[in-house]
Formats: structure tokens, sequence, C-alpha cells
């Protein structure tokens, strides 16, 4: 079974940093593009950042570009987020997923709070 | 970018009727070497992640009951519940990844009459 969990989210000031990670299961996750997709309290759902199987290969949002890093640890099936300079727009829900082009499998997510 | 826009809102519809919502992209989404159109249908029930149904426009997902079904080419395209279950109530999104940033429409709640 396919399986895909974050964690890493949480309270964090504006300004401040947090690491998201995706661990991923159930599938040849060296295989696979992901990407890291969220959704602001009660909005709809916004595409952040995706990278290529290798690592090869990484777009981001341009509200995200300068500040936020993707990149991914296959030999530990890891998916990671990192988040700098976060702004109060930051705070969503985070969802990893599986794929290239549409998302075939989505976690449960991680929410991030940017609050003071 | 690309700005996906769909109609309506939302939607009451009785059980066992035809729902139907609108997807449009502000640019062509078919690549004309392959003739195939980057877009996606997405269901997200309260308190779920998003669950694919249909890719290249009217390709369904494995287990996805055949009563939803994607249709239309270029920047138009549909998403038809041919008969509504209880279980269908839910916000539907279209997406194309047709080039980066990837984008999502604002989404149309779906709810039983």
């Amino acid at each position: 079974e396919v399986q895909l969990v974050e964690s890493g989210g949480g309270l964090v000031q504006p300004g401040g940093s947090l690491r998201l990670s995706c661990a991923a299961s159930g599938f040849t996750f060296s295989s696979y593009w992901m990407q890291w997709v969220r959704q602001a309290p009660g909005k709809g759902l916004m595409w952040v950042s995706r990278i290529k199987s290798d690592g090869g290969s990484i777009s981001y949002a341009d509200s995200v570009k300068g500040r936020f890093t993707i990149s991914r640890d296959n030999a530990k099936n890891t998916l990671y987020l990192q988040m700098n300079s976060l702004r109060a727009e930051d705070t969503a829900i985070y969802y990893c997923a599986r794929g290239e082009q549409w998302m075939s499998a989505w976690g449960q997510g991680t929410l991030v709070t940017v609050s003071s | 970018d690309i700005v996906m826009t769909q109609s309506p809102d939302s939607l009451a519809v009785s059980l066992g009727e035809r729902a139907t919502i609108s997807c449009k992209s502000s640019q062509s989404v078919l690549y004309s070497p392959n003739n195939r159109n980057y877009l996606a249908w997405y269901q997200q029930k309260p308190g779920q992640p998003p669950k694919v149904l249909i890719y290249w426009a009217s390709t369904r997902e494995s287990g996805v009951p055949d009563r939803f079904s994607g249709s239309g080419s270029g920047t138009d395209f549909t998403l038809t519940i041919s008969s509504l279950q209880a279980e269908d109530v839910a916000v539907y999104y279209c997406q194309q990844y047709y080039s980066t940033p990837f984008t999502f429409g604002p989404g149309t709640k779906v709810e039983i009459k």
C-alpha cells in the first residue's frame, strides 16, 4: 500500500524556518517525481514545488522561490521541504504527493501556522 | 501562468441525478505532438487530502467508479458525475500540468439537494 506521511509542521513566528519531511513507503520512491501542494485554511489548493526522481530537476511556485527548498533522500525514502523567511500567508496544510504531472497519491498533510 | 477557472462555485444535485462541473484554462493545455490534454480532476472530501479521479482529461484513475467521467479539449473541460451518490459530496478541483507552475481551479462544492 502506498503511504506518504508528512511531519515537521507547527507554529512558527514570521521570519522563522521549518523543515517538513515526507516519509514514503509501499512503492519505489527513487523512481518517482514528488511534489508539495499546500492548502490555506478553508481555501483551495496551491502547487508549491516539484522534484525529479533523481533530484536533477526542480521547480517552484514564484511565491516561494528563494525561500523554500525541496530536496529528497532516496536512500531514506524521504522528501523534504525547507521553508525559510516564513510569512503569515504561508499558513496552510502542506501535502506531499507522488507524481511528475498529476498527483496520484497524497499524504494526510502537516499544518504549518505562521503567527506571532 | 495558466489560470484555471471553474463553474459553478457550488451545486446541489438530487441523489441519482447528474452533476456537471466546468473547468476552463486561460490557454490551451493540449500538447499537439501527442494530442493529449494535460488536465486532471481531483475530489476532496472534508478533512481528507485530495484524490485523483481523472487525468489526461478523460482517463479514469484505477478504482474510480465509472459514474465519473471527464471530457473536453484545449481550454474547456467537464467533469460529469452521471448518478450522484451520497459519498460524492466533496469539493472538486481541476488542475493543469501542461506547464509549471502547475495550477488548480478554485474548486466546486457538490452537495445533495
